[in-house]
């Protein structure tokens, strides 16, 4: 059964370092997702893709973050100067249409030292 | 504001009985989607089951069912033959356009 992957599966950095997670969504796949989810609290939006572009994006997602489609399989989110708070658990997910489901990857815990 | 409640953080119950696992939200809209996300301690999230606002009929997926309140914005997990692989944390969520929005989870332990 197809399945979406991400890479790495721990990243540590350190503060002030660029890190860039990936993530290959479902291949008949065209919505794409990234979310996070600090320890203990609840998965947050950060921001969905669509047709090379991002259609929505929370308050989260500030001008530190952005994501990439850099080929006809990867699906990235750099963050560009890491703080302490953005340790986490990123997930990568990705839906057929626009209403439907989506799968989300194993995810990718991110430490910031 | 979208918001999604799960009132319950912690739930346990005894393998091979059932068990509901609560969840409101809050919404304008009428368009929208309601899904039960289970999250093991492998921590990658498994859909569960899913239900289209504009469907009545409540949806079921094996050993898996909600029941869904539209008026009063209510959508329950309910757990049947409960068994030790259910033991995760499970995420009510609501989805409109390309968001979801995720309630805090609940803890569900299944006890031998």
């Amino acid at each position: 059964e197809p399945e979406v992957t991400q890479t790495p599966s721990h990243q540590v950095t350190q503060m002030g370092q660029e890190v860039i997670l990936r993530c290959v969504p479902i291949s008949n796949h065209l919505y794409f997702y990234w979310y996070r989810q600090i320890l203990g609290q609840k998965v947050e939006f950060l921001v969905s893709f669509y047709n090379n572009e991002i259609s929505e994006k929370s308050e989260i997602f500030d001008d530190q973050f952005s994501v990439e489609r850099p080929d006809g399989s990867n699906f990235t989110l750099k963050i560009r100067s890491t703080k302490l708070e953005d340790s986490a658990m990123y997930f990568c997910a990705s839906s057929e249409k626009r209403f439907y489901e989506q799968y989300f990857g194993p995810g990718t815990r991110l430490t910031v030292t | 504001a979208q918001t999604v409640t799960q009132s319950q953080p912690e739930m346990s119950v005894q393998e091979a009985e059932t068990v509901t696992l609560s969840c409101t939200y809050d919404t304008s809209e009428s368009d929208y989607y309601l899904f039960w996300y289970k999250q093991p301690p492998s921590r990658q999230m498994i859909l569960v089951i899913r239900q289209e606002a504009y469907k009545q009929q409540n949806a079921t997926e094996n050993r898996f069912s909600v029941n869904f309140q539209k008026a009063a914005k209510s959508f329950s997990l309910k757990i049947s033959d409960s068994q030790l692989g259910d033991a995760a944390m499970y995420f009510c969520a609501y989805r409109t356009g390309n968001q979801f929005y995720f309630g805090t989870g609940t803890s569900l332990t299944v006890i031998p």
